[in-house]
Order: C-alpha cells, then sequence, then structure tokens
C-alpha cells in the first residue's frame, strides 16, 4: 500500500539557517501527486506546495521540494528559515485510484533565535 | 470568510455520551473527507464521502457514522464516546479530478472526560 515516511519528528534550526526536511515514500501508482502541508499551532493544516513532475523543483513561499521518483524522496528545503516558519510540517500522497491522501507523521519545525 | 466551516470549535463530552460534529463547505467541491489528529497518531484519515455517497472508510469503529444531508455537508456522529476519543476531528474537501489537494476546515477539538 502507499505510505510516506518522515523520518524527524522534531527539527530545530536557528534562524537564518537553512533546514531540510526528509521525506521518502513508497507507492504502486506512476501517476500521483506530493505534498507538503504545513500546520500552524492550533490551525488547520493549508497546503504549502504540490509536485507531480519527476526531476522539477516547486517552490512556494520560499519553500522548494524536488520529487525525484529515483529515491521515492519529495524532501522540503528552505535557505533561510524564520522565526515565522515554525510549524508542523506534513508530507503526502495523494492515491490516484480513490484521491485519498496519505500523510506521514509529520515534523515539527523550531527555529529559534 | 471561512470557506470550509466547522462546529463547535470546541467541545467537551461526558464519557457514553454521543455529540455530532458539524462541516459545511462553501468550495463547490464534491468531495469531503474527515480526518482525526490526537497526540497519538497525526492526521489519520477517517471517511471520504463523493457525491453524498461513502467511498472510503479507515474507521474500525461503528460508533464513528458520516452523515451527509447536503452536497456540501458531511457531519460526524460519535456515539458511546471514549476518551480514546479525544482529539481534533478535521472536515476537508477537495473538487473533482485525480489527485486534487485538500482543503481543511479548522477543526472540532473534542475532549472526553
Amino acid at each position: 500500500g502507499d505510505s510516506v515516511t518522515q523520518t524527524e519528528g522534531l527539527v530545530t534550526v536557528t534562524e537564518g539557517l537553512p533546514v531540510m526536511l526528509n521525506c521518502t515514500y513508497q507507492t504502486a501508482y506512476s501517476d500521483v501527486a506530493f505534498f507538503w502541508y504545513v500546520q500552524y499551532l492550533n490551525e488547520a493544516p493549508k497546503l504549502l506546495l504540490r509536485s507531480s513532475t519527476d526531476n522539477k523543483r516547486t517552490e512556494h513561499q520560499g519553500f522548494h521540494a524536488t520529487l525525484h521518483k529515483s529515491s521515492s524522496s519529495f524532501h522540503l528545503q528552505k535557505s533561510s528559515v524564520q522565526l515565522s516558519d515554525s510549524a508542523l510540517y506534513y508530507c503526502a500522497l495523494s492515491d490516484p485510484s480513490n484521491n485519498r491522501i496519505f500523510f506521514g507523521d509529520g515534523t515539527q519545525l523550531v527555529v529559534k533565535p | 470568510d471561512p470557506k470550509i466551516i466547522q462546529k463547535p470549535k470546541y467541545l467537551v463530552a461526558v464519557t457514553g455520551s454521543e455529540k455530532i460534529l458539524i462541516c459545511e463547505q462553501y468550495l463547490g467541491h464534491n468531495a469531503m473527507y474527515w480526518y482525526r489528529q490526537s497526540a497519538k497518531k497525526p492526521l489519520e484519515f477517517m471517511f471520504s464521502y463523493s457525491y453524498q455517497k461513502l467511498m472510503d472508510n479507515q474507521t474500525a469503529s461503528s460508533r464513528f457514522q458520516p452523515q451527509s444531508s447536503k452536497k456540501n455537508h458531511l457531519d460526524l456522529q460519535i456515539t458511546a464516546l471514549k476518551p480514546d476519543d479525544s482529539a481534533t476531528y478535521f472536515c476537508a474537501s477537495s473538487p473533482p479530478g485525480q489527485n486534487s489537494d485538500y482543503t481543511f476546515g479548522s477543526g472540532t477539538r473534542l475532549l472526553v472526560i
């Protein structure tokens, strides 16, 4: 079945430094969409970016991710984090057979001054 | 204006009681979902509906029953409440089409005492 793995439960980064949140996946489908959702404290998860094209960089709000089907990865990166980036980040994929989105366990990003 | 309305925002219930969580979306989407988020399991899929029909059910317990009285409504009835049901319940919706992303409501925080 489909699954998404986020190995880091908590990532702490100093403001202004780069960050990478890891995401790997397993799926039997080839026509799959991949997402990063961000959830700020006491708010709903909201879409940060999405991709379904292999080796194409997708950017939004300073974050970027590139789908690499060869390594089954969709890592999220930012070159210089801000305090306001502190949030819970979910990697996810969409099962094309039923449009169900599978979420990883999430990575809590804490940006410290 | 919020596009997905969930009511109530907070809910305290007594063990053994029954509650209904309300969800209405004004995005014109045909598919609606329920997810649960707790400390034990982040963003756990529960149900998906498309055109008011149940498409997928990953909830083991029959105590959880979705109800769709209108195209843009998907309520969640929970009977015989247990303390373990304490969680934030998110409603989401998506437009037609494969691999559509979800828009989430702000959630209902349920505490069962």
